[in-house]
């Protein structure tokens, strides 16, 4: 079974707004852990990642934070663009070398 | 650079008939490989993946299989489809021991 879950399956915001879009994982040895964005009928996309001896990493317009403690990170994208619309998941892994383990994703749309 | 082809785009086969579905990798070698299936409107599930030629780890019991014949080449088969095998196909590869995994653009594969 999936060991990463989301807490909201879909999100509208409106254009301009910030977007917090949240995940749980249950695997406390995971060391890594990735957002991706996909669009629909595409693969999924990179978007940003980060350690487990990190809290907070963050790229361009995008930022995500890890709390080990109660095991949950989240995304968050800034001034959300309607071409954010997609669905976005969060994914974890040991070491790098175990597979990437999914959560259900959420869906982000973006009301011009 | 690394690119990844995956292909057919879209397939749509009839219950009972045998699938190959074929995923190439360009520009590294010994990358690790990975199939994924995502269901409509649900997250991905990890189906095989492959540290190297001939080694194939299976992660759920299925009515497929994977084999990898050369190094850069991955393939998700099935001798008899049947109706819930219908999804969304994505190949996948990560360097050995690296973490991200990058992504094919996927095949929709519907079984009628």
């Amino acid at each position: 079974g999936e060991s990463v879950g989301l807490h909201l399956p879909t999100l509208s915001v409106q254009e301009g707004d910030n977007s917090i879009i949240n995940c749980a994982y249950s695997n406390s040895a995971s060391d890594y852990f990735i957002w991706y964005k996909q669009e629909s009928g595409k693969g999924p996309q990179f978007i940003i990642d980060i350690r487990s001896n990190m809290d907070k990493r963050q790229g361009q317009r995008v930022t995500v934070l890890l709390n080990k403690t109660v095991k949950h990170l989240s995304l968050q994208i800034a001034a959300t663009q309607p071409g954010d619309s997609a669905v976005y998941f969060c994914a974890e892994t040991y070491s790098g070398n175990t597979p990437l383990v999914f959560g259900k994703g959420t869906r982000l749309s973006v009301i011009a | 650079s690394q690119t990844i082809h995956q292909w057919p785009a879209t397939l749509v086969q009839p219950v009972g008939s045998p699938l190959s579905l074929e995923c190439t990798v360009e520009g590294t070698s010994n990358p690790n490989l990975y199939w994924y299936r995502q269901a409509a409107g649900r997250g991905l599930q990890l189906l095989f993946y492959s540290v190297g030629i001939g080694q194939i780890s299976s992660e759920v019991p299925q009515n497929l299989s994977a084999s990898r014949p050369q190094d850069r080449q991955f393939i998700l088969s099935s001798k008899k489809l049947l109706l819930s095998d219908s999804g969304f196909y994505l190949c996948a590869w990560a360097l050995q021991g690296g973490t991200e995994a990058f992504f094919g653009q996927g095949t929709r594969l519907t079984v009628v």
